[in-house]
């Protein structure tokens, strides 16, 4: 199993480019997430996924969109990139949540993306 | 609101010695409280979880975590560190609905 894999791992934008960070899982997990790492602010959300078709919003959603028409894939759409956006972008996914509501997250190993 | 906070942005430790990480946690329900590991270049690899029972928790290589409800802390332990554990170590507290929030990290630098 490859687990959570993220494509491309490297991508150097223009100001005002568009791209599609692409998200793929093999574990046939339900739920999937799209976090950002900036130095010193940890991981933030930006948008995450509980199942095929649904979409909700994370911490920082702004200037992103998604979509996850498959279930084992999760997409990260920047329509107009800015400086503001470069960034390491982590893909996760996970189970089903059980009783505790909670349950481990499964990270991919990351897109580095500059914005010029 | 919840949120997590580890107080060391860095740690320097000599190989052999005892390590141990902070993590406070702000969360008005039962807290699920995880640690994963960021080794440079790579993704995050979850090293221990809490969700209940004994308050004391292993996980891989070597680590362990104790809760102490009373502190609201989980801080991160491993008795002799090795040069492999150089890396960057977060904190999370997982929520109803599997929202996780994470600390902002502790980068740990292991001389020989």
């Amino acid at each position: 199993n490859a687990g959570v894999t993220q494509t491309p791992k490297f991508r150097v934008l223009k100001t005002g480019q568009s791209m599609t960070l692409l998200c793929a899982q093999d574990m046939n997990h339900e739920y999937m997430y799209w976090y950002r790492q900036d130095p010193g602010m940890g991981l933030r959300l930006i948008h995450y996924s509980v199942g095929e078709g649904t979409t909700a919003k994370g911490e920082v959603p702004d200037g992103y969109n998604v979509s996850r028409l498959k279930k084992q894939n999760f997409l990260l759409g920047l329509e107009s990139a800015a400086p503001s956006q470069t960034s390491v972008y982590f893909c996760a996914s996970s189970p089903r949540p059980g009783l505790a509501g909670v349950n481990e997250q499964f990270f991919g190993p990351g897109t580095r993306l500059t914005v010029l | 609101a919840q949120s997590v906070t580890q107080p060391d942005i860095h740690i320097t430790v000599s190989e052999g010695a005892s390590l141990e990480l902070r993590c406070n946690y702000s969360y008005g329900a039962t807290p699920y409280l995880f640690w994963y590991v960021q080794s440079p270049g790579q993704g995050l690899q979850l090293l221990l979880k809490y969700f209940s029972g004994d308050t004391l928790v292993q996980g891989i290589k070597g680590f362990e975590a104790e809760f102490k409800r009373s502190q609201s802390s989980f801080n991160l332990r491993k008795p002799s560190v090795h040069w492999s554990d150089a890396a960057e170590y977060f904190c999370a507290v997982g929520v109803t609905g599997n929202q996780f929030y994470f600390g902002t990290g502790t980068s740990l630098t292991v001389i020989p």
